[in-house]
């Protein structure tokens, strides 16, 4: 049973440029949400997807977008970027069983904006 | 202030002690909760939840206090292998909220 994987593991991007990073999430799960990570914090929410909609949205500006497809992946597309916006980027799949759910986890994309 | 606190350490202790780790979580109404590990440059991984009449995993034991919002995580006979961040977590409302980390050092 595959995992939660995400493409690519790292990324090397300019400034003012945009980045589409990609997310296939664990069999069975139906939830796909993004996070990002910068270096020494926790993980911060992003956006959640559920049923191909935006169900839920942290802090973050309109530069960051998704997008959730029907056989439950998931892309996270950020615009106009920023030196801020280096950090690496988390996806977690969920399960439907909601009673305890936990978050899975994929490898991450590495993003640096020079 | 910041949905979960943590003491970032690190903690440096030697192989077999015991070291504990505490975090505080500012939303009343959590649901659920969790401690994550993180090794350097790796994704986060599920270690154990935490429930409210404390739990055991091995050489793992969580607790959590709602009254006083707080969930604590021990480890006894602390292994080399224990070395990471370990990430104090709470879910709710479809949301996952993470703590910055709390990074253990187990010395040899």
């Amino acid at each position: 049973d595959a995992g939660v994987t995400q493409s690519p593991t790292h990324l090397i991007k300019t400034r003012g440029q945009q980045v589409t990073l990609r997310c296939s999430p664990k069999s069975g799960h139906d939830t796909v949400s993004w996070y990002q990570q910068a270096l020494g914090q926790g993980p911060q929410f992003i956006f959640q997807y559920y049923e191909e909609e935006e169900r839920q949205r942290g802090n973050f500006p309109d530069r960051f977008s998704g997008h959730q497809f029907p056989n439950y992946s998931s892309e996270l597309n950020v615009n106009a970027l920023l030196l801020g916006d280096s950090a690496l980027y988390l996806c977690a799949s969920s399960s439907p069983d909601r009673r305890m759910t936990e978050a899975f986890f994929g490898q991450g994309t590495r993003l640096t904006v020079v | 202030r910041k949905e979960v606190e943590q003491d970032p350490g690190p903690f440096n202790v030697p192989e077999g002690a015991t070291v504990a780790f505490n975090c505080t979580y500012s939303n009343s109404a959590s649901q659920s909760f969790f401690w994550y590990r993180q090794d350097c440059r790796k994704e986060p991984k599920l270690l154990m939840s935490v429930y409210s009449s404390g739990n055991e995993d091995g050489r793992f034991t969580a607790q959590l206090n709602r009254a006083s919002q707080y969930i604590s995580l021990l480890i006894r006979d602390s292994k080399l292998s224990d070395s990471a961040t370990y990430l104090c977590v709470y879910y709710n409302f479809n949301k996952f909220y993470f703590g910055s980390g709390t990074k253990l050092n187990v010395k040899p």
